[in-house]
């Protein structure tokens, strides 16, 4: 029974397109995360949301959109794809927005634009 | 913002000895140090987290030291095993922020 799961796997588009990402965790946890993560394997966090609401949107392009439509899912829109947005993005989640605990993530959507 | 430093991004150790990872944070109203460890194709998992008010915490073969006068922790691996070969990253809360920052990553080799 995976905790926090994210679908596609894997995603192979081409520029210009417009793909989503979809999260969603069975924790009860109150907030949510998207990170990307480069070719160089750095992790850098995109936005976050504490029970529906917004609470973090990084320096991120607008043609990236989060929704999180309850709680428990957190989905990401990617419009007009550019070969830079290729990378694995990671969901996650933690338990209570204001404290301080590990992040539970999810096993990451591989995507690649050609 | 906070910036986490981490040194070194490669390590390798022989089997059976220990390894030593470090980060520098740069917000001092962080209290919050998880380490991850992300193995290859996978995701990262938490292997342990330390609060400020806590100087050192073990488990197992794994222990992080914290240094909050020199805004300074360590991840350090006794007893290394194949199984640790893998990339690790450290973390910081960003104080106000409600967010983790993440340390560039180390990868671990562990030499048979």
């Amino acid at each position: 029974d995976t905790a926090v799961s994210q679908t596609p796997k894997y995603l192979v588009t081409q520029m210009g397109n417009d793909k989503s990402i979809k999260c969603e965790q069975n924790l009860g946890h109150d907030t949510m995360y998207w990170y990307k993560q480069d070719s160089k394997k750095f992790l850098k966090i995109m936005f976050s949301y504490n029970n529906k609401e917004l609470i973090i949107n990084e320096t991120v392009p607008n043609r990236f959109s989060p929704k999180s439509p309850d709680k428990a899912h957190l989905n990401l829109h990617i419009n007009s794809l550019e070969l830079g947005d290729s990378a694995v993005y990671f969901c996650a989640s933690s338990p209570y927005h204001g404290f301080n605990y590990g992040y539970t993530f999810g096993s990451g959507t591989r995507l690649t634009v050609v | 913002g906070e910036n986490v430093e981490q040194h070194p991004s490669t390590l390798s150790v022989q089997e059976g000895d220990s390894a030593v990872i470090k980060c520098t944070y740069s917000d001092s109203a962080s209290n919050y140090f998880p380490w991850y460890k992300q193995e290859l194709g996978k995701r990262p998992q938490l292997i342990i987290d330390i609060r400020s008010n806590v100087g050192e915490k073990k488990d197992q073969r794994i222990a992080v030291t914290l240094n909050k006068t020199a805004k300074h922790f360590s991840l350090h691996i006794t007893e290394t095993q194949p199984e640790d070969s893998a990339v690790y990253f450290c973390a910081a809360n960003a104080g106000g922020a409600q967010k983790l920052v993440f340390g560039q990553g180390t990868r671990l080799t562990i030499n048979p």
